[in-house]
């Protein structure tokens, strides 16, 4: 079974500052690692995935996240915030061995004037 | 191009009845998944339809059950439905089979059983 957690579920940072969302995967097959957002009222919005190959992926509105495979770890970061980034965010994790996408449980992001 | 859409946006029922969600497919999609998302917690995936045959299903119960139409368009229907069964509901479609595909995501459809 695949499962995902996202370390913190509320990360406040200030505009322009780093940000660092954290997420661990358990998968016992090659995973397929994604991140969505989604804003308040909203479906979810796929930022970026991990598929094969380049451990580091590049996705939309300047987020990029590192596939660690030896730290089953596949963090989201931005490396400055700006007050749109605030919203929900989602780890998942799935395979090519089945049609289960699991999701963590969120992380909310508050951006500080 | 069309993106995902889901009907109704919002819909209270009482516990018991019966609910229909609706979900039209982004074009050139062929497969439909669903979720369930209650307050504070990540989409939990119920089942999965492609090509109108059921490709996949979660943890659920079988009064969750789902049709996908030649169009691929797409209906989850819940029987008996209990207090637990309020959540937001969302639809996303797909290019083909599986979850590696990215997963287009309708806005939901906001259900709350009293």
């Amino acid at each position: 079974a695949q499962s995902v957690t996202q370390l913190g579920s509320h990360v406040s940072v200030s505009e322009g500052a780093l940000v660092l969302l954290r997420c661990n995967y358990s998968s016992s097959v090659p995973p397929y690692l994604f991140w969505y957002v989604q804003y308040p009222n909203q479906g979810l919005q796929l930022l970026l995935k991990y598929t094969t190959g380049a451990t580091l992926v590049k996705g939309i509105n300047g987020f990029e996240a590192e596939f660690k495979k030896s730290e089953t770890s596949f963090h989201l970061t931005k490396p400055s915030a700006h007050m749109s980034d605030a919203a929900e965010y989602f780890c998942a994790v799935t395979s090519s061995e089945n049609n289960d996408m699991r999701f963590g449980a969120g992380t909310r992001l508050t951006v500080k004037p | 191009e069309t993106g995902v859409t889901q009907s109704p946006t919002h819909l209270i029922k009482t516990r018991g009845q019966q609910v229909t969600l609706r979900c039209s497919s982004q074009s050139g999609h062929n497969t439909v998944s669903w979720y369930q998302q209650a307050l504070g917690q990540g989409p939990q995936f119920i089942f999965q339809y492609y090509r109108e045959e059921e490709n996949g299903r979660g943890n659920f119960p079988p009064r969750f059950s789902g049709l996908q139409f030649p169009n691929y368009s797409s209906e989850l229907n819940v029987n008996a439905l209990e207090l637990d069964d309020s959540a937001l509901y969302l639809c996303a479609s797909s290019l083909s089979a599986g979850t590696t595909y990215e997963q287009y995501f309708g806005p939901g459809t906001r259900l709350t059983v009293t």
